[in-house]
């Protein structure tokens, strides 16, 4: 197993335009996360699915803001009408059950919105 | 509302030397911390996670503490490289999630290693 892997690696966009993002988590890992992480913060929980069950959005997935995990296996999100506040690094992790024994977390997407 | 604390925010250090990063977190009903690295531009590395069972980790030259009733722990790195640089982030892991999620992030400790 590679561990938690994420396309693209870098994303830049124009304003307005829609995005998605790929998150291939660890196989046998049932829950998968996506966070989101600005300069010089930590990263901020956005959702996260038991498998192909959303079960919590932060207040921070907006509207504009969809994920999705059809098979329970990889997830995408995406991001509708893009704006400028939307740069940010998003880093998807997987853990097994509750995550009492860790997360992984793979290398982000680093999107940038001109 | 777990709120995690990272002092100092950054940190620059010769190498060779051994120093510590700390961590504080105001709930202390957490049930495991963890510790991660990050490269500039690039995804977080774990390096240790303590369940709240255990005081401590080692890996290496790292070692890990946590005192649960204080809210606290810290991260010792023994001689220090330039390797080592990087952004180092503590994380607590809580059993209520919510729109907070159960996994909440400090803003991380910057460390340099000068050669």
């Amino acid at each position: 197993d590679t561990g938690v892997s994420q396309n693209p690696r870098h994303k830049i966009t124009k304003r307005g335009q829609n995005v998605t993002f790929r998150c291939d988590p660890i196989s046998e890992h049932n829950r998968l996360y996506w966070y989101r992480q600005t300069l010089g913060q930590g990263p901020e929980f956005l959702t996260y699915f038991q498998n192909e069950a959303q079960l919590e959005k932060s207040r921070l997935l907006s509207d504009r803001f969809s994920a999705e995990r059809p098979k329970g296996s990889f997830s995408t999100l995406e991001i509708q009408r893009t704006e400028q506040g939307d740069s940010a690094m998003y880093l998807c992790a997987s853990s097994l059950d509750r995550g009492l024994h860790g997360y992984t977390f793979g290398s982000g997407t680093r999107l940038t919105v001109v | 509302k777990q709120e995690v604390t990272q002092i100092p925010a950054a940190l620059s250090v010769p190498e060779g030397e051994n120093l510590v990063l700390n961590c504080s977190f105001t709930d202390s009903a957490i049930y495991n911390l963890q510790w991660f690295r990050q490269d500039p531009g690039k995804g977080l590395t774990s390096l240790l996670l303590i369940q709240s069972s255990q005081r401590e980790q080692t890996s290496g030259r790292l070692n890990a503490s946590l005192d649960k009733s204080s809210g606290r722990s810290t991260l010792y790195i023994a001689a220090s490289q330039p390797g080592d640089s990087a952004t180092y982030l503590c994380a607590v892991f809580m059993n209520y999630g919510g729109s907070q999620g159960n996994l909440i992030f400090g803003k991380g400790t910057k460390l340099s290693v000068k050669p």
